[in-house]
């Protein structure tokens, strides 16, 4: 079976550091970019970033980079996105998903696979 | 950014009735030298990720009810469900991959009457 696992819910107060984890298994991992997708309590979703799980080349979103740094290891088959200093304002719902590749048209055009998401509470 | 702009935010359908879900980008994205407009649908039902159910505007992913079906071209699009069941209720977003970054409408929320 297809699936991306990602790792549990987080509490951390401003300031502190994290990183969580999207495991995937069933396929080869580095065939596939990994997305990652955010959703703050009761809203939609944001597309944060993506990452070539072959050579970690990584895309942000203008908006937040800078702020969060995503990575991959392919021996683990595992993708993080992670925090140097948190914000009460990264309190959100994280979701990792693969990526859907059209060689024939050179564009990513959906998000296929998604993992089961990570809630990350900041609060003093 | 392309802004996605869905409407309406909320809609209350009867079993077995059609809903119909519109998206609306702030510019074009379809890209005329592939023919393809560069849009999908998710579903999130309540407690559960997002679910890819439509791509390139009006491709049915694997394994997704044919009651499910999108259109449009250019700035404008439509999710339609032609017989609504209770398992569909859910929250529906479009999504661009025209440009990076790919941006999400802010949903539509779909209920039983």
């Amino acid at each position: 079976e297809v699936q991306l696992v990602q790792s549990g819910a987080e509490m951390k107060k401003p300031g502190e550091s994290l990183r969580i984890s999207c495991e995937g298994s069933g396929y080869r991992f580095t065939n596939y970019w990994i997305a990652w997708v955010r959703q703050m309590p009761e809203k939609g979703l944001e597309w944060m970033g993506r990452i070539d799980p072959s050579d970690s080349y990584t895309n942000y979103s203008p908006s937040l980079e800078g702020h969060v740094t995503i990575s991959a290891d392919k021996s683990t088959s595992t993708a993080y996105l992670q925090w140097s200093s948190l914000k009460a304002s990264d309190s959100a719902m994280y979701y990792c998903a693969r990526l859907q590749w059209s060689g024939e048209l050179g564009v990513f055009y959906g998000m296929d696979v998604w993992g089961q998401g990570t809630t990350v509470t900041v609060s003093s | 950014d392309i802004v996605m702009t869905q409407s309406p935010d909320s809609l209350a359908v009867s079993l077995g009735e059609r809903a119909s879900i519109n998206c609306k980008s702030s510019q074009t994205i379809f890209y005329s030298p592939k023919n393809k407009n560069y849009l999908a649908w998710y579903q999130q039902i309540p407690g559960q990720p997002p679910k890819l159910i439509i791509y390139w505007a009006s491709t049915r992913e694997s394994g997704v009810p044919d009651r499910f079906s999108g259109s449009g071209s250019g700035t404008d699009f439509t999710l339609t469900i032609s017989t609504l069941r209770a398992e569909d209720v859910a929250v529906y977003y479009c999504q661009q991959y025209y440009t990076t970054p790919p941006t999400f409408g802010g949903g539509t929320k779909v209920e039983i009457k």
